[in-house]
């Protein structure tokens, strides 16, 4: 059983290009959650998805960042008109439908230039 | 809000002293309680866990212990190993169980020299 898979591992964008993180959670996990870390701090809570729907997304920037997780296919992190700060590690969790322990991926640590 | 502090690093220690890393907590309800360990260029791997007061988690010589009274949740380990160098972080999540999203300390680097 994979773990957690995100890519790229490693992503350099212009500003104000469009940078798209991707997640495959592990078999059978339904939850999604997505993560950001920024240089010399602890990991912030972005967005909770399960299939098809978005269930907190309190953590997110309003405008910019969107995040879908569609029936078939990975989960998405879209930044539209990245900016110096959004140069981050962005990490993705998920977890099995009854709550329990949630497992990280490797992450994709973004650089805007 | 849910919040936790964590002592600020970094650590520096040599090979088989003692290791203690301070975490308290400030949450509605009750928490469960987690420490996760992040190695260079890695994701984060949950290290122990307990979900209840009095709980104590326990893996690979690491040990926590869930205290409500103090609202600390501080990560001891008896001999480090140079293997342990990595950064710790404690966390927090408002459902009793686990995996709801994740309330992080800004973590603590250790560094442990042979």
């Amino acid at each position: 059983n994979a773990g957690v898979m995100q890519n790229p591992r490693h992503l350099v964008r212009r500003r104000g290009q469009e940078a798209r993180l991707r997640c495959s959670p592990m078999k059978g996990h339904s939850h999604v959650y997505w993560y950001r870390q920024l240089p010399e701090e602890g990991l912030k809570f972005m967005v909770y998805l399960q299939k098809e729907n978005i269930i907190d997304e309190s953590g997110m920037p309003k405008e910019r960042f969107s995040a879908e997780f569609p029936k078939e296919g990975p989960s998405i992190l879209r930044i539209q008109q990245v900016v110096r700060g959004d140069s981050a590690a962005y990490f993705c969790a998920s977890s099995p439908p009854r709550n329990t322990e949630a497992f990280f991926g490797q992450g994709t640590r973004l650089t805007v230039v | 809000g849910n919040s936790v502090t964590q002592m600020e690093g970094p650590v520096t220690l040599s090979e088989e002293a003692f290791l203690t890393i301070n975490c308290t907590y400030t949450a509605t309800g009750y928490p469960s309680l987690f420490w996760y360990v992040q190695y260079p260029g890695e994701g984060l791997q949950l290290l122990l866990k307990a979900t209840k007061a009095d709980d104590k988690g326990s893996n690979k010589g690491f040990e926590a212990t869930y205290r409500k009274e103090t609202t600390s949740f501080h990560l001891e380990k008896g001999s480090v190993q140079v293997s342990d160098s990595a950064v710790y972080f404690c966390a927090l999540s408002g459902a009793q169980g686990g995996s709801e999203k994740l309330v992080f300390g800004k973590g603590t680097k250790l560094t442990v020299n042979p």
